[in-house]
């Protein structure tokens, strides 16, 4: 079993959807990073986190310590949103470069 | 403020030959991180360094693969020997110095694409 988990895998949403990625982990951890990777392969961290919610324009990530699961949400969706959306957590016995990746979800918005 | 550069962004070696990656993180960044994406695959974690150190390489494989951080210039990951399961994209982050012990946000680069044939 991965050690972090992220569902869906795939992702396909009418333009104007609120959509929910979701990201459970198995390790403790010291932080969490969302990451977002553009069809032509650049990566552009969206959010760290270690505790409660963060918001950025449209998108919204919310981390829960406890149920050690975190959610990234984007409201009013775009086809520019279009991407692969990762999880990526800072496991408490690794250094802080030592991300542990999710396997990704491919989101993919229609006009 | 340019981002995190690297270069080339892509690389074609025969098996057997030597590749070197450059990453030239952020100014004022002191940290840089590698990672690797082999095809249809997660990014993993190869190694962690700073200036003239490396803080941790517990994700390089143990032999053929190197990465250094000079006091001057850019980083390098240095592939000795490629064969075809090298093939992948090679990401390079940077971030500042750590204040208080609170981890920073990384900043990727382009990533570099090799390809072995």
């Amino acid at each position: 079993k991965n050690e972090v988990e992220q569902s869906p895998q795939n992702l396909t949403a009418q333009e104007g959807e609120f959509i929910t990625i979701n990201c459970s982990y198995s390790v403790g951890i010291s932080a969490l990073h969302w990451l977002q990777q553009h069809p032509g392969g650049g990566i552009v961290s969206l959010f760290m986190l270690s505790s409660g919610k963060k918001k950025h324009g449209r998108l919204i990530a919310t981390i829960n310590i406890q149920e050690k699961h975190s959610s990234l949400h984007i409201t009013a969706s775009h086809p520019r949103d279009s991407a692969v959306y990762i999880c990526a957590v800072i496991g408490r016995r690794g250094s802080q470069g030592n991300l542990i990746f999710g396997k990704g979800t491919k989101l993919s918005v229609k006009p | 403020n340019a981002g995190v550069m690297q270069n080339p962004r892509h690389l074609v070696r025969r098996r057997g030959q030597e590749a070197r990656l450059r990453c030239s993180p952020m100014k004022g960044h002191s940290h840089v991180y590698w990672y690797r994406q082999l095809p249809e695959e997660g990014l993993k974690f190869m190694v962690y360094l700073q200036k003239e150190n490396i803080i941790d390489e517990s994700g390089m494989p143990k032999e053929r693969f190197s990465a250094e951080f000079p006091k001057e210039g850019p980083s390098i990951l240095r592939i000795q020997q490629v064969v075809r399961g090298d093939s992948a994209a090679y990401f390079c982050a940077s971030s500042q110095s750590l204040s208080g012990g609170i981890t920073d946000t990384q900043y990727f680069g382009p990533g570099t694409r090799l390809t072995v044939l």
